[in-house]
């Protein structure tokens, strides 16, 4: 099976500017994730959707946004990027549960902003 | 609210010496609790986790992991390291339920030839 993808794998934007990054989860799993990896703060969750609803959130502005489409591939958005949105970009996907089933991650996309 | 505390954010041991990164969990339920792996410029892989069925958890590439509730501790370790475990380890919980996974810091682990 092949795991999950995530494009593109590497961005560079400048302030004030939108981005959508695309993950693609492993066949069969309607859960997918996205969290944000930062030096200072470390692993944070941004938000999961499951069939197409977002079924948790994590603490960050409305500037953060997702979708999830029929097929489980999954979008985020984040407009009028700042400085500090510099990091990468983590999606996992799992079977149903994001506690009990395991989560695969993609490489990640890494964000630069200017 | 659930959290995870991973004492030491750089561990470094000889290569063939017994690998130990601690992981410490503040959870109000009985939690799910894994230890994930990073290596550079990848995402996270799965090395092992704990559900509530035996407290001690083996996992790939030889590692394993004991739930203490006692202690509210989840260590990892492996009894010889190599120079491939050289990555970033972390440690994370969440309760039973769709709740989202929390992350510690994370620990990077060198070994030394």
């Amino acid at each position: 099976k092949a795991g999950v993808t995530q494009t593109p794998r590497y961005l560079i934007k400048t302030r004030g500017q939108q981005v959508t990054l695309s993950c693609s989860p492993i066949s069969g799993h309607r859960s997918v994730s996205w969290y944000q990896q930062t030096p200072g703060q470390g692993l944070q969750f941004l938000f999961e959707y499951f069939s197409e609803t977002q079924r948790n959130k994590g603490n960050f502005p409305g500037r953060f946004s997702g979708r999830q489409f029929s097929n489980s591939r999954s979008e985020m958005n984040v407009s009028t990027l700042e400085l500090g949105d510099s990091a990468l970009y983590l999606c996992a996907s799992s079977l149903d549960s994001v506690g009990a089933d395991t989560q695969y991650f993609g490489p990640g996309t890494r964000l630069t902003v200017l | 609210a659930q959290s995870v505390t991973q004492l030491g954010s750089h561990v470094s041991v000889s290569e063939g010496a017994l690998v130990l990164l601690r992981c410490n969990y503040s959870s109000s339920v009985p939690p799910y609790l894994f230890w994930y792996v990073q290596y550079p410029n990848q995402g996270l892989q799965l090395l092992l986790k704990y559900t509530s069925a035996a407290t001690l958890v083996k996992g790939i590439n030889g590692f394993e992991a004991e739930f203490k509730k006692s202690e509210t501790s989840f260590h990892l370790t492996k009894p010889s390291a190599h120079m491939s475990d050289a990555a970033e380890y972390f440690c994370a919980v969440t309760p039973p339920g769709n709740t989202p996974l929390v992350f510690g810091k994370g620990t990077r682990l060198s070994v030394i030839a």
